[in-house]
């Protein structure tokens, strides 16, 4: 069982559009994190998440935590080639000190 | 603040050997993580480390096994390669385990490929 499912797992669209991914689950998490990664390197750190409810801005990301701290949302405004890559959710569940990686979304983005 | 860093990048070996893959994490870091990433998989845990401690492990067979040294540093080995051992292995540190927010920061991998 996966417990943090992403959608979708891939998405293809033209620079400029607007796109938003899903990370979902069951279980409640006390944190969840957004990470990047290129092909060939590790994934870096976008943002974390803590409150339910939460909203938090980089640029033209948008990260959402849900009120019951079981999903969350990325939004990229005006998407650019740039953004292309795995994007990965992962959550701390309370009272359990092990991190769970969803399968992340696939993002391409056409020039 | 440097980041995490592993070696080596890259390495080719053939089924039956075994492998040592290194990692420096970040400083003042002193957990750290392995996973193992393929396309079909995504990300999988293998074991997470902590005052030279193993502290979690997954599901992953006895050829896996990692330690940690003093300063942090840590270390996995897998013996007797298979050709599905072929991965990007990954290595996380974070300041401790444990905690609410738990932000793991990733070093760039070593691309292991068995023949």
């Amino acid at each position: 069982t996966q417990l943090l499912e992403q959608s979708p797992q891939f998405l293809s669209i033209q620079e400029g559009e607007n796109l938003t991914v899903y990370c979902n689950s069951s279980s409640v998490f006390s944190s969840l994190q957004w990470y990047r990664q290129e092909p060939g390197e590790g994934p870096v750190l976008l943002v974390t998440v803590v409150t339910g409810g939460e909203v938090k801005k980089l640029k033209r990301l948008t990260f959402q935590f849900g009120d019951a701290r079981k999903d969350s949302s990325l939004h990229i405004t005006a998407a650019q080639p740039g953004d292309t890559g795995l994007y990965l959710c992962a959550g701390t569940k309370p009272r359990d000190d092990k991190i769970i990686f969803g399968k992340g979304t696939r993002l391409h983005i056409l020039p | 603040k440097a980041g995490v860093t592993q070696t080596p990048r890259y390495l080719i070996k053939t089924r039956g050997q075994q492998v040592t893959l290194s990692c420096s994490p970040i400083s003042g870091h002193r957990s750290v993580s392995w996973y193992q990433q393929t396309p079909g998989q995504g990300l999988q845990f293998l074991f997470e480390y902590f005052s030279e401690t193993q502290r979690n492990k997954g599901n992953f067979p006895g050829r896996f096994s990692g330690r940690q040294f003093s300063n942090s540093r840590s270390e996995m080995n897998v013996s007797t390669l298979e050709l599905g051992d072929s991965a990007l292995y990954l290595c996380a540190s974070s300041l401790y385990p444990g905690a609410r927010v738990n932000e793991q920061f990733f070093g760039p991998g070593t691309r292991l490929t068995v023949l």
